[in-house]
């Protein structure tokens, strides 16, 4: 079985610059997350899909984060403009449902530098 | 105070040692508890999920401590291969969401 996807891997970008992050889940998963995960700490929820529609998005810095799923199946999250404090590592995960025991599945995560 | 919470580390132990970490969170009503495991640079895995009875896979054993608001995760009889970040997850539900939180990873390395 496939894991999640996402790409880029890694991008260095310039402070005010537009970047945009795309993730592919598990076939068959309905929930997805990205989580933002700064150097040192734990992942911190951004945002949560289910389907095409947002759970949870309490955490999402909106005046520059967006995210979108619009089929139900790939996400983007985009950053614009970024901030030298967005430098961190993009995590998506997905799994088969939103319910509490559901186990998640990470992506190997985009690495995102900004100068 | 932090609405999850764990010891940073590192834990540094010798190999065969048994070594053991506790998360404590702060949400009473928190439903669902997991522990992860992350390796240098790589994502998250789930090791495994905490039930309220306590449970065990091989030589990991999680347990639940409700009144006292922590999980913890012992390690037995360590190998060099369980050197990683260990990581809580605490869900609790918020009205119609489950909020779910990570703490910040205890970092354990185990030497020859």
């Amino acid at each position: 079985e496939a894991g999640v996807a996402q790409s880029p891997r890694y991008k260095i970008i310039e402070k005010r610059q537009s970047v945009a992050f795309w993730c592919n889940p598990i076939s068959g998963h309905a929930t997805l997350y990205w989580y933002q995960q700064i150097l040192g700490q734990g992942p911190k929820l951004l945002i949560q899909f289910q389907n095409n529609g947002v759970v949870d998005d309490s955490q999402l810095p909106k005046d520059r984060f967006s995210a979108e799923r619009l089929k139900g199946v790939d996400s983007t999250l985009k950053i614009q403009p970024a901030k030298l404090e967005d430098s961190a590592v993009y995590l998506c995960a997905s799994s088969l449902d939103r319910g509490i025991s559901y186990e998640q599945y990470f992506g190997p995560g985009t690495r995102l530098t900004v100068t | 105070r932090k609405e999850v919470e764990q010891d940073p580390g590192p834990f540094n132990v010798p190999e065969g040692a048994t070594v053991a970490f506790n998360c404590t969170y702060s949400n009473s009503a928190s439903q669902s508890f997991f522990w992860y495991r992350q390796d240098c640079r790589k994502e998250p895995k789930l090791l495994m999920s905490v039930y309220s009875s306590g449970n065990e896979d091989g030589r990991f054993t999680a347990q639940l401590n409700r009144a006292s608001q922590y999980i913890s995760l012992l390690i037995r009889d360590s190998k060099l291969s369980d050197s990683a970040t260990y990581l809580c997850v605490v869900i609790g539900s918020y009205s119609s969401a489950s909020k779910i939180i990570f703490g910040s990873g205890t970092r354990l390395s185990i030497r020859p």
